[in-house]
Parts: C-alpha cells; structure tokens; sequence
C-alpha cells in the first residue's frame, strides 16, 4: 500500500526566512497531494493542494510543488511569520486504498521572532 | 466548524466505561473517517465509511467500534477492550472519489480518569 514519508519533523527558521518541508510517497498511482496546518490543540485544516496533472501551485506566501517522477512534493513557505508556528501534514490520495489519505508524520515548525 | 461537528468537546471516561463520541456533518460528503492523534504524533486511522450502512477498519480498529446508520452521521464507541483510549480523537469528511481532502471536526479530547 502507499506509504509517505515527511520530513523533517521539526523545523525551526527566523522570521522572514523560508521553511521547506519535503514528502515523498510510494504508489505511483497517487494523483492528489494536500497539505494541513494544525494548531495546537485545534483541527487540521487545509491549506494548499495539488494534482498529478499540475507540478507547482502558488497561493500568496505558500507553495507547493511535485516531481511524480521522483514521486516527492515540497511545500514552500515564504517570508515566515510567528503566526505559522504550527505542526504541518502532508498527504497523499490513492485509488488502491479507495480514495483514503495516507498522513506524513507530520512536522512542527516554529518561526522565532 | 466548517459543516463537520464533534461532541463532546472535552470527555472522561471511567476504567471499564464504554464511551461514545459524537460527529455530524451537513456538508453531504459520502465519506467519513475517524482518525486518532496522541501527543506530538500524526494522524492514525481507526474507521472509514465510504458509504452509509458500510465501514471498514482502519489501521486500529481494536478496541473501538462505528456505525453508519445516516450518511451524516458517525458516531465512534471506544470500548472497555480498548486499553490506552486517552488522545485526541479527530473526525473528518470528504466527497467520494481521490481528489478531494477532508474536512476536519475540531476533536473531542478523551481522559480516561
């Protein structure tokens, strides 16, 4: 079945700086990426996503980008603010579990003032 | 929360207590899953139904059950038989198919006491 990889797990950058946080997955069949964000204590919640048919999508400080033929995809934010400190889940959708998202483990990032 | 509402929000369980949390949708997605979340970890899935009157176990079904009697509602039972139930359990929901993400209640914290 689809397995997914996220990393890092933790993720610390001085405000205004850059995070990435990588994924990489296993079933080639996989045809939809989202991203979460996930407060303390509160829902995940979906931020940006993307399909197999499309390599990068933009949405203001947030991008994601990916390379099915090395089967990973990025999430970039840009221009940092305290305000994205959060744990960020990346996921992948195949048809092999039915249409079910299979989760990363997750990455905590922390923008220092 | 976005047509997807857990309760209760705050929940203790006795030992030996069975317990039922509650998650309603209105957003007429065919697909609802519950997902559980421990400290500083990522997202394990306990049950999925793609559709009414069908469910299927996830990767830790022991110790819980469902039912899916009405296409908005799911409602999770964590039984006796479930040793270690104290985690912030996460409902979601999603429209059939493989492109689309899911719609995150906002949890239901279980203490057992």
């Amino acid at each position: 079945g689809e397995n997914v990889e996220q990393h890092p797990s933790t993720l610390s950058v001085q405000e205004g700086d850059s995070a990435v946080i990588k994924c990489t997955y296993s079933d080639s069949a996989s045809n939809y990426f989202p991203w979460y964000k996930q407060e303390l204590g509160k829902r995940p919640q979906l931020i940006i996503d993307i399909r197999s048919n499309v390599g990068e999508k933009k949405d203001q400080r947030i991008a994601v980008t990916l390379n099915k033929t090395a089967k990973h995809f990025s999430l970039h934010i840009t221009e940092t603010q305290p305000e994205d400190s959060a744990v960020y889940f990346c996921a992948a959708s195949t048809r092999g579990s039915q249409g079910n998202l299979i989760f990363g483990k997750g990455t905590k990032l922390s923008v220092k003032p | 929360d976005g047509g997807i509402t857990q309760s209760p929000k705050y929940l203790f369980r006795k030992e030996g207590q069975n317990v039922t949390l509650s998650c309603e949708q209105n957003l007429n997605h065919d697909a609802m899953y519950w997902y559980r979340q421990d400290p500083g970890q990522g997202l394990r899935l306990i049950y999925y139904s793609q559709i009414v009157n069908d469910f299927q176990k996830g990767d830790i079904a022991e110790g819980y059950s469902v039912s899916r009697e009405k296409k908005e509602s799911f409602p999770l039972t964590v039984t006796s038989a479930q040793k270690n139930p104290t985690a912030f359990y996460l409902c979601a929901s999603s429209p059939p198919g493989t492109l689309y993400g899911y719609t995150f209640g906002s949890g239901t914290r279980l203490t057992v006491v």
